[in-house]
């Protein structure tokens, strides 16, 4: 159990251009979902918490308005990279836990990269 | 505020052979402690955590930690790698923010297990 998918796998976009990324909880209803960016052998950063019916929580340094996110189910949230450049290419990383105090679940990850 | 340290960037080990990658954290509280395995290009699968209890915590794939406070550490270990074991790994110390634990990474230790 505690299976998260994240479509698509890989995105390549013209700058300029917005890109929707999809996170979901496949078996198992997530209270809270988080955003993560990664860099090429680096560590992961956190972007985002979002709560279910509720605005996310930015962490400090990103954009809200460039990093769109949406939680509007229990099973789906979905980050919105818009107007896209090339120095938002990354590796973006979605996880979801079933309760405040429960384990992170990771998604398999989604590789941007922007023309 | 809080911090991991994975002092080493690399690990090489041959395979069969035991392991033991590095963790120490910074906290002022109790810490919850995570270690997460990322393959190449994939998200990142939980492979053990420490919340309280026995302090020697067994997880998959064989592998298992020892939290030590009076050391701050959390080191990983695995008696026989396998070659399958070749990855990114990632030491977490968990905050609580907004009722939910908030992972920060440690850099990441990079295995390599030679035949």
């Amino acid at each position: 159990g505690a299976v998260v998918s994240q479509h698509p796998s890989r995105v390549i976009c013209k700058s300029g251009t917005s890109v929707k990324i999809e996170c979901r909880s496949l078996d198992f209803q997530a209270t809270t979902m988080f955003w993560y960016r990664q860099f090429p052998k680096q560590s992961l950063m956190l972007m985002a918490t979002s709560n279910e019916g509720s605005k996310a929580t930015y962490e400090q340094g990103v954009e809200k308005d460039k990093f769109l996110i949406n939680h509007a189910s229990l099973t789906l949230s979905t980050l919105t990279v818009t107007s896209a450049h090339p120095e938002d290419s990354s590796f973006y990383i979605c996880s979801a836990s079933r309760a405040k105090t429960d384990t992170q679940y990771f998604g398999p990850g989604t590789r941007l990269t922007v023309l | 505020a809080q911090s991991v340290t994975q002092p080493d960037i690399h690990i090489t080990v041959s395979e069969g052979a035991s392991l033991e990658l590095r963790c120490n954290y910074s906290y002022g509280a109790t810490p919850y402690l995570f270690w997460y395995v990322q393959s190449p290009g994939q998200g990142l699968q939980l492979l053990l955590k420490y919340f309280s209890g026995d302090t020697l915590v067994q997880g998959i794939k064989g592998f298992e930690a020892e939290f030590k406070r009076s050391q701050s550490s959390f080191n990983l270990r695995k008696p026989s790698v396998h070659w399958s074991d070749a990855a990114e790994y990632f030491c977490a110390v968990g905050v609580e923010s907004g009722g939910s634990y908030i992972p920060t990474f440690g850099r990441g230790t990079s295995l390599i297990v030679h035949p």
